[in-house]
């Protein structure tokens, strides 16, 4: 079992709907980071959350510690959102850093 | 703008070849880091560089090399050794190994 996990693994939506992506992990953390991959490659942050939520723009996450549960929200969807949506969080082993990455959803929003 | 650079953006090699992807970011981050991504799977770290003349090996290793002789750049090599290098690699760079990782636009290596 993996580390951290995501769900779902592909989404296709309506402009317009309401999304939420959500993470699970199972290691104790420091953060987690929320990634947004788009077809050509490059990575681009989203949001880094300890606790509480957070929000921008049409995006809001949001991370419970308690449950290791974090879940991404997606305001009025649009074309332009289509990418892979990454959960990674930052792990604390023996003081060393490390970040553990979720398998990404897919997420297509159609017109 | 301050922002991370990796070239080329594709790169094709003949199998036996080693290859050298650059990592350059002007963002003065104390850490780098060399991420391999293969489909269906999670980003998973090479190599990583805390601070100038230090690097460690990350979960994957084995096959590639690394130097860190200037804060800004960070190449990685792939040597003949990797057995499986068809692959896309990113590098990341974060202020200290504390703080938020940066992503650069990735390269996609080709091996045939």
């Amino acid at each position: 079992k993996n580390e951290v996990e995501q769900s779902p693994q592909n989404l296709t939506a309506q402009e317009g709907e309401f999304i939420t992506i959500n993470c699970s992990y199972s290691v104790g953390i420091s953060a987690l980071h929320w990634l947004q991959q788009h077809p050509g490659g490059g990575i681009v942050s989203l949001f880094m959350l300890s606790s509480g939520k957070k929000k921008h723009g049409r995006l809001i996450a949001t991370i419970n510690i308690q449950e290791k549960h974090s879940s991404l929200h997606i305001t009025a969807s649009h074309p332009r959102d289509s990418a892979v949506y990454i959960c990674a969080v930052r792990s604390v082993t023996s003081g060393t850093y490390k970040y553990i990455f979720g398998t990404g959803t897919r997420l297509k929003v159609l017109a | 703008d301050g922002g991370i650079t990796q070239s080329p953006k594709y790169l094709f090699r003949k199998e036996g070849q080693n290859v050298t992807l650059s990592c350059e970011q002007n963002l003065n981050h104390d850490a780098m880091y060399w991420y391999r991504q293969d489909p269906g799977q999670g980003l998973r770290l090479i190599y990583y560089s805390q601070i100038v003349n230090d690097f460690q090996k990350g979960d994957i290793a084995e096959g590639y090399s690394v130097s860190r002789e200037k804060k800004e750049s960070f190449p990685l090599t792939v040597t003949s050794a990797q057995k499986n290098p068809t692959a896309f690699y990113l590098c990341a760079s974060s202020r200290d190994r504390v703080n938020e990782q940066y992503f650069g636009p990735g390269t996609r290596l080709t091996v045939t």
